[in-house]
């Protein structure tokens, strides 16, 4: 398996402008998260789905975010409009709940995101 | 709510030193704890974990215990390599069941120098 895969990796724009992040998760997991990892706040969860359907989004600073994940293997982070404040460094990770809890979370390589 | 806190880094060591790194955690309950790595330009993977009091986990020379009554995590590993180098992440998953999102500590940058 190819693992988590995550597009563009990295993503420079200017403040105003739409920016839509990639995750394809590991065939066969039920479960994606995004991620935001930056200096000054460490890694922080920011939505998460199980079957395609957002269970917790109290992550997500602001209304400027939204996230959709219209099948099982595709999932989209939208920022829009961007600000300077939004660059850091968004990871996807997937994982398959089973008869054994917490199992394993996969991350992607993630994507740096640069806002001007 | 839930939070880990683990020591600020950098930590630089020189190679086959002893390793430890602090984390201790806040959370309601018995969460599930674990450790991961990230190493320069790429995404965190699952060092070790523990899932109830005492146990154990290890991988790759690196150990940590859960430690209930201390409510720490702390990683140990007796003799560091230069490819140590990276940033590592304690994080915890509540019970509960299901697959929800990790809390994570900050990070601490561990520099291991020949």
């Amino acid at each position: 398996d190819a693992g988590v895969i995550q597009s563009p990796r990295h993503e420079v724009t200017e403040m105003g402008q739409e920016v839509t992040l990639r995750c394809k998760p590991i065939s066969g997991h039920d479960y994606l998260f995004w991620y935001r990892q930056t200096m000054m706040r460490g890694l922080e969860l920011l939505i998460y789905f199980n079957n395609n359907v957002p269970i917790d989004d109290s992550g997500m600073p602001e209304d400027r975010f939204s996230a959709k994940m219209p099948n099982a293997s595709f999932s989209t982070l939208k920022i829009q409009p961007s600000e300077p404040r939004d660059s850091a460094v968004y990871f996807c990770a997937s994982s398959s709940a089973g008869p054994i809890q917490h199992n394993e979370q996969f991350f992607g390589p993630g994507t740096r995101l640069t806002v001007l | 709510g839930d939070s880990v806190t683990q020591m600020e880094g950098p930590v630089t060591l020189s190679e086959e030193a002893f390793l430890t790194i602090n984390c201790t955690y806040t959370a309601t309950g018995y969460p599930s704890l674990f450790w991961y790595v990230q190493y320069p330009g790429e995404g965190l993977q699952l060092l070790l974990k523990a899932t109830k009091a005492d146990d154990k986990g290890s991988n790759k020379g690196f150990e940590a215990t859960y430690r209930k009554e201390t409510t720490s995590f702390h990683l140990e590993k007796g003799s560091v390599q230069v490819s140590d180098s990276a940033v590592y992440f304690c994080a915890l998953m509540p019970k509960g069941g299901g697959a929800d999102g990790l809390t994570f500590g900050k990070g601490t940058h561990l520099i291991i120098q020949p």
